[in-house]
């Protein structure tokens, strides 16, 4: 399996511009991650999917933050308007069953740097 | 918001040296992870312990769990300049969440 895939890996942008984060996972996870990493604030998880619906999100900053998964291979995060203070590196991880059976697969990430 | 924080915040050792690195958390957990993630890239998964569980080995990988204490710790022993990375404890809170503490940056000198 190719592990878990997200795109891109680098974003540059400008403060107002949107930006979306896109993620596969790998195939027969049943949950998938999205989580942000910051130096300031570590690992901080924004939301999680089970079966393509959206578990939790009380992770998600505010309301620029949106993430969709419309079938069980592709996720998306996106920020609308994109703020500075949003530059971070965005993981998708995934698994199987859900925490307590295994561990996450994660991404190599999608470094985002707003201008 | 973590759960877990890692002490000690980083961490410098020569080639064959034993690191180890503890981990609190806070809630009653089903079980606790360690992750390691080198520089620019994605947090790979190392070992889980199960709150029932006082102790696992994985090769040069030995970690214990006390949930009385509510604290883990990871010990890699005779390390090598590879083992140069930021490890990551992780606990579920009894919920689907998986929550990470803040890290320990590893550095092994040859």
């Amino acid at each position: 399996d190719a592990g878990v895939i997200q795109s891109p890996r680098h974003e540059v942008t400008e403060m107002g511009q949107e930006v979306t984060l896109r993620c596969k996972p790998i195939s027969g996870h049943d949950y998938l991650f999205w989580y942000r990493q910051t130096m300031m604030r570590g690992l901080e998880l924004l939301i999680y999917f089970n079966n393509n619906v959206p578990i939790d999100d009380s992770g998600m900053p505010e309301d620029r933050f949106s993430a969709k998964m419309p079938n069980a291979s592709f996720s998306t995060l996106k920020i609308q308007p994109s703020e500075p203070r949003d530059s971070a590196v965005y993981f998708c991880a995934s698994s199987r069953l859900g925490r307590s059976a295994g561990e996450l697969f994660f991404g190599e990430g999608s470094r985002l740097t707003v201008l | 918001s973590q759960q877990g924080e890692e002490d000690p915040q980083a961490l410098s050792i020569q080639e064959g040296e034993n690191a180890t690195m503890n981990c609190s958390y806070k809630t009653s957990i089903n079980n606790l992870q360690w992750y390691r993630q080198n520089s620019g890239r994605g947090l790979v998964h190392l070992i889980l312990i199960r709150s029932n569980e006082r102790e696992k080995h994985s090769g040069r990988l030995r970690v214990t769990l006390d949930t009385s204490k509510k604290s883990s710790s990871l010990l890699i022993t005779a390390s090598r300049a590879a083992d140069t990375a930021s490890y990551f404890c992780a606990t579920d809170d009894n919920t689907d969440k998986l929550i990470f503490g803040t890290g320990t940056r590893l550095q092994v000198f040859p």
